[in-house]
């Protein structure tokens, strides 16, 4: 399989934990993508990697949240401290997309549904 | 606030016809793509539309943008029931992030 893959598919967490997600994005995409996305909304943008380097984060990004995608490869998503309110889908979207080059086509993981008890 | 606004939220038709579905922005982008999402399912990319173009094809798909509207439309011909999903309009502008809408939620009825 080839396409975008994420780890793991549904976490239930008790509020106050950590957790941490993978994704694994196509091999040769330069960005990585997340993003968050609830019941009956479109995704909402959290941060994105571009190679290791993390260009841009959204300020929904709170401090107990952090990615990191060190070899430019695979990136976690960890949050901190977790609360109710971060219950979700977190989703991951890779893209060819080389430094400055815009029309991306992103393709998407199959999301990671987090609850938050 | 989000800038893709989707209009309308739902829309429920019958097998076999047009379906039309569109999109607000509020600032300069680069491009529009637009996304479909099925039931338990990741997004899937449908189409993306550059700022300079005004319609694009892709078999069923008709997109058109209006830059000075700042708006864009889908349209899926001949709908059939595999065409139910939510749709997502996304922009893209220079050095920036991916800006998705809350979606439309198309039905087909058989």
């Amino acid at each position: 399989d080839t396409g975008v893959s994420q780890n793991p598919r549904h976490k239930i967490t008790k509020r106050g934990q950590n957790v941490t997600f993978r994704c694994d994005p196509i091999s040769e995409h330069n960005r990585l993508y997340w993003y968050r996305q609830t019941l009956g909304q479109g995704p909402e943008f959290l941060t994105y990697f571009q190679n290791e380097a993390q260009l841009e984060k959204s300020r929904l990004l709170s401090d107990r949240f952090s990615a990191e995608r060190p070899k430019g490869s695979f990136s976690t998503l960890e949050i901190q401290r977790t609360e109710q309110g971060d219950s979700a889908m977190y989703l991951c979207a890779s893209s060819l997309g080389l430094v400055w080059q815009v029309n991306n086509e992103q393709f998407f993981g199959p999301g990671t549904r987090l609850t938050v008890l | 606030s989000q800038q893709g606004e989707e209009d309308p939220q739902a829309l429920s038709i019958q097998e076999g016809e047009n379906a039309t579905m569109n999109c607000s922005y509020k600032t300069s982008i680069n491009n529009l793509q637009w996304y479909r999402q099925n039931s338990g399912r990741g997004l899937v990319h449908l189409i993306l539309i550059r700022s300079n173009e005004r319609e694009k094809h892709s078999g069923r798909l008709r997109v058109t943008l209006d830059t000075s509207k700042k708006s864009s439309s889908l349209l899926i011909t001949a709908s059939r029931a595999a065409d139910t999903a939510s749709y997502f309009c996304a922009t893209e502008n220079y050095g920036q992030n991916f800006v998705f809408g809350p979606g439309t939620r198309l039905s087909v009825l058989p």
